[in-house]
């Protein structure tokens, strides 16, 4: 069995602010993929990122970061310099063998 | 990336009639489609996952009498609410993936509503 766990349910921060979501997984599979989504209020899911299990390089895009760390089966997210459009819930999933699963999401307030 | 394409993007119904959602790759072959269910301020939740050609796997608990779907081509794939009732509605999100790739590309989502 496959499980994302995402601990915040729920972070407001003020405009400019850094932001991390935490994000942890479980599964037997040696080889998955994990990823990270953006849903606005309009609903649909925006792809952010995808990295695959032996790729453990963290990464870098704009003002958003990963940080992959096998040994602690955790994949977190941080936006630098936290905007008002960046207000939306994210979700961590993880990809093994034919399904993908999501983490329970973290809402994300930014307030100006 | 890809493009998946899911239609209506919302839809209300009254109770005890069918809606149909419709999924569809633009440019790539989707070998398999996943249907995901989304109650408000709750994750998405994996109903069922189909592969062209074949009957679809419904995830533990989700009623396959109630959620009909069909897989028949590499570009669509069609959810059908039979008999819905106020307490199926919820947003619906399709996902497709192709054999060469293992990212899930998504529709822009069906709220429906059932009054």
């Amino acid at each position: 069995a496959q499980k994302v766990t995402q601990a915040q349910t729920e972070i407001s921060v003020v405009e400019k602010e850094d932001v991390t979501l935490d994000c942890v997984y479980e599964t037997r599979d040696t080889t998955y993929y994990l990823f990270w989504y953006k849903q606005p209020p309009s609903g649909e899911l925006v792809f952010l990122i995808r990295r695959n299990s032996f790729d453990e390089q963290n990464e870098i895009s704009g003002r958003y970061s990963w940080n992959f760390q096998k040994s602690t089966s955790s994949f977190n997210f941080t936006i630098t310099a936290s905007q008002v459009v960046d207000s939306a819930v994210y979700f961590c999933a993880l990809a093994a063998g034919n399904k993908l699963t999501f983490g329970g999401g973290t809402r994300v307030l930014v307030k100006p | 990336g890809a493009v998946v394409s899911q239609h209506p993007s919302w839809v209300i119904c009254k109770s005890g009639t069918s809606v149909k959602i419709e999924c569809r790759s633009l440019d790539f072959q989707a070998t398999t489609m996943f249907w995901y269910r989304q109650f408000p301020k709750q994750s998405l939740m994996l109903m069922a996952t189909s592969n062209e050609g074949s009957k679809a796997t419904y995830e533990q608990g989700v009623e396959k009498d109630k959620f009909l779907i069909n897989h028949a081509s590499l570009t669509l794939s069609t959810l059908t609410v039979t008999s819905a009732h106020p307490e199926d509605s919820s947003f619906y999100i399709c996902s497709a993936r192709d054999r060469r790739d293992t990212e899930a590309f998504f529709g822009q989502g069906t709220r429906l509503t059932v009054v």
